[in-house]
């Protein structure tokens, strides 16, 4: 079965620092993995995806996010947190295997303090 | 705005009413999703279509929940006979669905209270 972890419910991080949200998935055959933000009150918004290529991808407002096969991970990084990330994060990932459905973790709440 | 849509945002109403609620997807979008979410949690699959035909439904979606895409346009996702436990978020997203644009993009919501 697809399944997406997020192990830590809430990551806590001061303004400035470095930060990183986990994602592990567990997927047969090749994994499309996402990383999406959600606001109070609104819709998921895209930040950045894998599909092949580079295990470092770049994303929208700073964000990146490592691929690694070997350790099934797929985690979320910024170098200099903002105030304005914080927000509830999500990875997803596409069983290509099973109609193409999405499947997603059950969230991260990141929060950046002054 | 060319994004995703949803209407109503907001839904109120009794058990056993009828509830169906629409999402107007980005235009050249040939696959369109409609997800659950409920407080804590994330997106949680319902259905969903490439163009207008209904490709796959959760096992989890009961008789009463029913879902069209007439045209492969708009959609709309009916809840018949609701039930508290059908409070929640109901997303729509949509995708282009083309190599290598897989991403989804997601509409605002419509929150569902049953009272």
């Amino acid at each position: 079965a697809q399944s997406v972890a997020q192990p830590e419910d809430q990551v806590n991080v001061a303004e400035g620092n470095p930060l990183t949200v986990k994602c592990t998935y567990s997927v047969s055959g090749n994994p499309y993995l996402f990383w999406y933000v959600q606001y109070p009150n609104r819709g998921l918004q895209f930040l950045l995806k894998y599909i092949t290529g580079d295990n470092l991808v770049k994303g929208s407002y700073g964000f990146e996010a490592e691929f690694n096969k070997s350790q099934t991970s797929f985690h979320l990084k910024k170098p200099s947190a903002l105030v304005s990330d914080s927000a509830l994060y999500f990875c997803a990932v596409r069983d290509i295997n099973n109609f193409n459905k999405f499947y997603f973790g059950s969230g991260t709440k990141l929060n950046v303090k002054p | 705005d060319t994004g995703v849509s949803q209407d109503p945002r907001h839904k109120i109403t009794k058990r056993g009413q009828n509830v169906t609620f629409r999402c107007d997807p980005i235009s050249e979008h040939n696959r369109l999703y409609w997800y659950r979410q409920t407080l804590g949690q994330g997106p949680e699959f319902l259905t969903y279509f490439q163009n207008e035909a209904q490709l796959e439904k959760s096992r989890l979606l009961s008789d009463r929940f029913s879902a069209e895409r007439p045209k492969g346009s708009f959609s709309t996702l009916e809840i018949q006979r609701t039930e508290q436990g059908d409070s929640a978020m109901y997303l729509c997203a949509s995708s282009l669905d083309k190599w290598p644009s897989y991403e989804q993009y997601f509409g605002p919501g419509t929150r569902l209270t049953v009272t």
